[in-house]
């Protein structure tokens, strides 16, 4: 059974950079039938799409994140990561990674999910 | 302020049927298909409901999904006390070039 869990410090100060992977268990990543996605959810607010990679490391991105944000595939292939840059406190959110199912492209189907993590920009 | 809009809340007695709307536009929900998802409180999101009318596998026939020009819907029929959740429509979003979700409704079973 496909797992996804993700990592990364829960704490990040204001102008540096938020990181954070995306391990896979259970599966591969490598199937083309699927994307990978990053989302996020502020406190007490809605759903808010990040950007999605295919494991050949094409990617897509949400226009009003796109000059911040950067997603790859990790050398062990199954793992992805997010990298947010210039965060401010309005970065402060529970983050998800998610499939995606590609049966159409550009697809809002996110079937798999991790547990999410909570990440707080404070200084 | 949502893409999609979604009534803030909505609410049903056990057994009865409910409907939830997710109004969008031509760029939006008229080009792409619908997708809808379940929050509980205090986890991740979970995929109810793709390409506007399918059910992942584990999903009850009690939640069906339809679409219709610019706008979806959710029924939940024969309401559950566990189905009190949240739930946001999704699509994609032709001009923002964008996955959008709408703002999310509170479903409360009394």
């Amino acid at each position: 059974q496909l797992q996804l869990q993700e990592s990364g410090p829960g704490l990040v100060k204001p102008s540096e950079t938020l990181s954070l992977t995306c391990t896979v268990s259970g599966g591969s990543m490598s199937s083309s039938s699927y994307y990978w996605g990053w989302l996020r959810q502020p406190p007490g607010k809605g759903l808010e799409w990040i950007g999605s990679i295919n494991y050949s490391g094409i990617t897509y991105f949400n226009p009003s994140l796109k000059s911040r944000v950067s997603i790859s595939v990790g050398r062990s292939k199954n793992q992805f990561s997010l990298k947010l840059n210039s965060v401010t406190a309005a970065d402060t959110a529970v983050y998800y990674c998610a499939r995606v199912d590609i049966a159409e492209l550009p697809s809002s189907a996110f079937d798999i999910w991790g547990q999410g993590t909570m990440v707080t920009v404070s200084s | 302020q949502s893409v999609l809009t979604q009534p803030p809340s909505a609410s049903g007695t056990p057994g009865q049927r409910v409907t939830i709307s997710c109004s969008g536009s031509s760029s939006d929900i008229g080009s792409n298909t619908v997708n809808w998802y379940q929050q509980l409180p205090g986890t991740a999101p979970r995929l109810l409901i793709y390409t506007n009318n399918q059910r992942p596998s584990g999903v009850p026939d009690r939640f069906s999904g339809s679409k219709s020009g610019t706008s979806a819907s959710l029924a939940i029929s024969g309401l559950q006390s566990e189905d009190d959740a949240y739930y946001y429509c999704a699509t994609w979003d032709d001009s923002l070039n964008s996955v959008v979700f709408g703002g999310g409704t509170e479903l409360t079973v009394l």
